[in-house]
């Protein structure tokens, strides 16, 4: 597609419940990567694909949080049991990552998030 | 632990000042800084900086880094209200396109 998309674009559940947020990366781009804003607040990574390799987890809050990409396009990012403090905007994003020139490297392209609200 | 530092975190202005907006940051393995402009939810992107002293320019916006003194500056001249939106600075380091952000700067250009 032109861009990155993802849906849903708003997201309401309730406490305890799953919840799985989806993402269409820019076709072509091999990175993919997760970010949650909560409110106010800078981005915070969560998960990051590149390729075949095994994903960069490192952000990742909670054994409730877990993301996979299959064909190596569109991901799914799963939250699980639902907090109050998972309340947030789940943006996801892409690049040309591991390629040459390297300003595609860091050059992100954001969708335009999920606003989930866990009640 | 790395970490991406803005200030102001806020600022409001009138249509036609000129604002500096600023990113300190101290990371490992730093390999360049970039700007975002956040207008609703998609973070577009403006500027990224690789090298000390060498300004980019977008228009009335630029943006320069000091790896010396880890920092860098965004610059927008004449503010508009369409420049109203929050400021991102970005960090990237290691060998990933993995990027450390700071809470960013809301800029709110007044007519």
């Amino acid at each position: 597609g032109a861009g990155v998309s993802q849906s849903p674009s708003n997201k309401v559940t309730e406490k305890g419940k799953d919840v799985e947020l989806r993402c269409d990366p820019i076709s072509g781009h091999t990175a993919l990567y997760w970010y949650r804003q909560s409110l106010g607040q800078g981005l915070e990574f969560l998960i990051y694909f590149q390729g075949n390799s095994a994903p960069d987890k490192s952000g990742l809050p909670s054994d409730r949080f877990s993301a996979e990409r299959t064909g190596g396009s569109v991901s799914t990012l799963t939250i699980q049991r639902t907090q109050q403090e998972d309340s947030a905007v789940y943006l996801c994003a892409s690049s040309l990552a591991g390629g040459s020139p390297r300003a595609y490297y860091e050059k992100l392209f954001f969708g335009s998030g999920t606003q989930l609200s866990v009640l | 632990e790395d970490k991406v530092v803005q200030s102001p975190l806020s600022l409001v202005v009138h249509e036609g000042d000129t604002v500096t907006l600023n990113c300190s940051y101290e990371v490992t393995n730093f390999r360049s800084l970039l700007w975002y402009k956040q207008e609703k939810k998609a973070p577009t992107f403006l500027f990224m900086l690789t090298s000390s002293g060498i300004e980019k320019k977008s228009g009335r916006l630029s943006s320069i880094l000091d790896k010396k003194e880890l920092f860098s500056i965004l610059n927008i001249t004449a503010t508009q209200t369409g420049d109203s939106a929050v400021y991102l600075c970005a960090v990237a380091s290691g060998n990933t396109g993995k990027l450390i952000f700071g809470q960013g700067t809301t800029l709110q250009v007044k007519p």
